[in-house]
């Protein structure tokens, strides 16, 4: 079956503009989760959507925000870009909750502000 | 503040040997843990994971140890493969009801032929 796919895989945005990222879970799946990858930083949680509801939400700043499709399709968006939001996005997917192998990951989205 | 920390950047091991990552949490109320594996320009894959009610879970090579009381886990690969070369990434769950979870930093093991 298909993996996660998020688009587009490389970004180049210049400060103070927005940008959309996409991600298509896996068929079935209904939870979406998405992180933020930074050096040294590890995986930093953002928020997580399930059945178009938010259920969770990190400790970002009020311009990331996202959405949740009724066909599980998700988007993150980052209003007034900044140089440190520059990283690795990833999208992850998941049947439930609470499976035992946690999520399946999407190969990220690799945002440069400049 | 991290509660999921892995301070080891980096780990080499010689092809056979084996390999000992570590994590440590602050959070006492985190119910599950994984480790996922990382490859350059990949997504993270699931590796392996432990509730809190073990201390221990094995799949193959790999074999996830928990210890509560030090709030410290780790994951034994042996024998250690080149194909093993990745960033390896622990994770914690708090929440049996939500996916949030606590990444570490991630340790780069590197397995020398």
């Amino acid at each position: 079956k298909a993996g996660v796919t998020q688009t587009p895989r490389y970004l180049i945005k210049t400060r103070g503009q927005q940008v959309t990222l996409s991600c298509s879970p896996i068929s079935g799946h209904r939870s979406v989760s998405w992180y933020q990858q930074t050096p040294g930083q590890g995986l930093q949680f953002l928020f997580e959507y399930f059945s178009e509801t938010q259920r969770n939400k990190g400790n970002f700043p009020g311009r990331f925000s996202g959405r949740q499709f009724s066909n599980s399709r998700s988007e993150m968006n980052v209003s007034t870009l900044e140089l440190g939001d520059s990283a690795l996005y990833l999208c992850a997917s998941s049947l439930a909750a609470h499976e035992s192998n946690g999520y399946t990951f999407g190969s990220g989205t690799r945002l440069t502000v400049v | 503040d991290q509660q999921v920390k892995q301070n080891s950047p980096s780990l080499s091991v010689q092809e056979g040997r084996i390999s000992i990552l570590n994590c440590d949490y602050t959070n006492s109320m985190f119910d599950y843990f994984l480790w996922y594996k990382k490859y350059p320009a990949e997504g993270p894959t699931f590796l392996i994971s432990i509730s809190s009610i073990k201390d221990k879970n094995e799949d193959g090579r790999f074999t996830v140890f928990l210890n509560k009381s030090a709030k410290h886990l780790s994951l034994h690969i042996v024998p250690s493969q080149p194909g093993d070369s990745a960033v390896y990434f622990c994770a914690a769950r708090q929440n049996y009801n939500f996916n949030k979870f606590y990444f570490g930093s991630g340790t780069k093991l590197n397995v020398k032929p």
